[in-house]
């Protein structure tokens, strides 16, 4: 059963439109991540987060923004989706203080179509 | 940042058939990880090696770091068709606030 969840699955929206991809993980992780996965299966890291009101750029440059007011909440915006933003996006939480090692668990996924 | 490229990056086996599945890396690896992505799904959590020569299993997938700590090797014994998708590998940095940066994938494909 999962414990960390994305929504919505699947979005289709046209240019300009205002997006947000919701991720919500019940595992009181403090650690929280957002991938970029290309069609040809590399995952970028775009945004992480290490707590509450704490948010970095991840490798990869993204024109999104996340937010982190809550432990278990880390929404990542478009403000204005364009045809290049199309593609799978993955949330991942960790706790490696607890767990002694960088296990991630991730979310099912969003799959973002801009046209 | 850690570069980890995977071969093949893509694979079709018969059934039955045994596998194997590489990952190397630009630098010395703290800690190596494997995932398994079913399309269109998240990823999930196989395995994970942090010394040098060590080797796990579980049910009939072996992972293996060498000895150097720069390679990774995935063997599938006797595939079935729930062994396909996509196989993912992570690479940990050195300390606690280290990513998890992944590699280039592995697509296998199981024929009856």
């Amino acid at each position: 059963e999962a414990d960390i969840y994305q929504t919505p699955r699947y979005l289709v929206i046209g240019t300009g439109k205002k997006i947000t991809l919701e991720c919500s993980q019940t595992m009181g992780h403090d650690k929280m991540y957002w991938y970029q996965q290309d069609p040809g299966m590399e995952l970028h890291l775009i945004h992480y987060s290490y707590g509450v009101n704490s948010t970095e750029k991840g490798d990869l440059s993204s024109e999104s923004t996340v937010s982190r007011i809550r432990t278990e909440h880390f929404p990542l915006t478009l403000e204005s989706a364009r045809p290049s933003h199309t593609s799978q996006y993955l949330c991942a939480s960790g706790d490696r203080e607890v767990s002694g090692a960088n296990v991630l668990t991730f979310g099912a996924g969003s799959r973002l179509t801009v046209l | 940042s850690q570069e980890l490229e995977q071969s093949p990056q893509s694979l079709i086996v018969q059934e039955g058939k045994n596998l194997t599945i590489n990952c190397t890396s630009s630098k010395t690896l703290y800690g190596l990880y494997w995932y398994k992505q079913k399309y269109g799904e998240g990823l999930i959590f196989l395995m994970m090696l942090q010394k040098g020569g060590e080797e796990k299993s579980h049910e009939k997938i072996t992972a293996k770091l060498d000895e150097k700590k720069q390679q990774s090797s995935l063997h599938i014994t006797a595939s079935q068709p729930s062994h396909a998708g996509i196989y993912l590998c992570g690479a940990d940095g050195a300390g606690t606030a280290s990513k998890l940066t992944f590699g280039t994938g592995t697509r296998l494909q199981v024929t009856l």
